[in-house]
């Protein structure tokens, strides 16, 4: 079965450019996590998604966006990119059924998008 | 989110010692998992307790969910240069997300 698939793994972008990440979650995982990772403040979280729809949500501001897709993929956009954006965006999917449902609720992580901010 | 306290905060050691790390919440959760994260690679499930109480181990490593709900710890036994990388501990109360703490980086000389 393969994992958890994030595009690209690297990239540079300038303040005030926009940026797309994308995830492709394990055959089968309905439930797309996403989170931002930086040396001083750890893994942060982002959003949820699950069938489409968002389930909960990180005290991120608004320029930190995301969508899913019936296919389960699922893509963040950040706006206005600021310095501070850079970090490694880690998406992970799991087999929550349902929010709080069933499922094991275990989190696959794939291996990131290193996103820079010059 | 709910804070997680994970300590230590990094921890170096000689091959072939035992490492003990804690995660303590403020908050009661159903769910605690323990990640490994090597560089440049994303975090790899080590172990997952469901019950207050439960000791589960996989191979090395043991973990246990506390009675209170609110504290998880993770033991590795006789520990070899491969261990070496980002422990970090994760919790969930049912219908939120998964929270991480800062992690524990472990260093193992041989």
């Amino acid at each position: 079965k393969a994992g958890v698939t994030q595009t690209p793994r690297y990239l540079i972008k300038t303040r005030g450019q926009q940026v797309t990440l994308s995830c492709s979650p394990i055959s089968g995982h309905r439930s797309v996590s996403w989170y931002q990772q930086t040396p001083g403040q750890g893994l942060q979280f982002l959003f949820e998604y699950f069938s489409e729809t968002q389930r909960n949500k990180g005290n991120f501001p608004g320029r930190f966006s995301g969508r899913q897709f019936s296919n389960s993929r699922s893509e963040m956009n950040v706006s206005t990119l600021e310095l501070g954006d850079s970090a490694l965006y880690l998406c992970a999917s799991s087999d929550r059924r349902e929010s709080g449902g069933l499922g094991t609720g275990e989190l696959f992580f794939g291996e990131g998008s290193r996103l820079t901010v010059l | 989110g709910q804070q997680l306290n994970q300590s230590p905060q990094s921890m170096f050691i000689q091959e072939g010692e035992d490492v003990s790390m804690n995660c303590t919440s403020s908050s009661i959760f159903n769910t605690w998992l323990w990640y490994k994260q090597d560089p440049g690679e994303g975090p790899v499930l080590l172990i997952a307790l469901y019950k207050a109480g439960e000791l589960t181990s996989n191979g090395r490593l043991t973990a246990q969910f506390g009675i209170t709900r609110k504290d998880s710890f993770l033991n590795i036994s006789a520990s070899i240069p491969s261990d070496v990388g980002i422990y970090f501990c994760a919790g969930r109360r049912s219908g939120y997300a998964l929270n991480f703490g800062k992690g524990t980086s472990l260093l193992v000389t041989p």
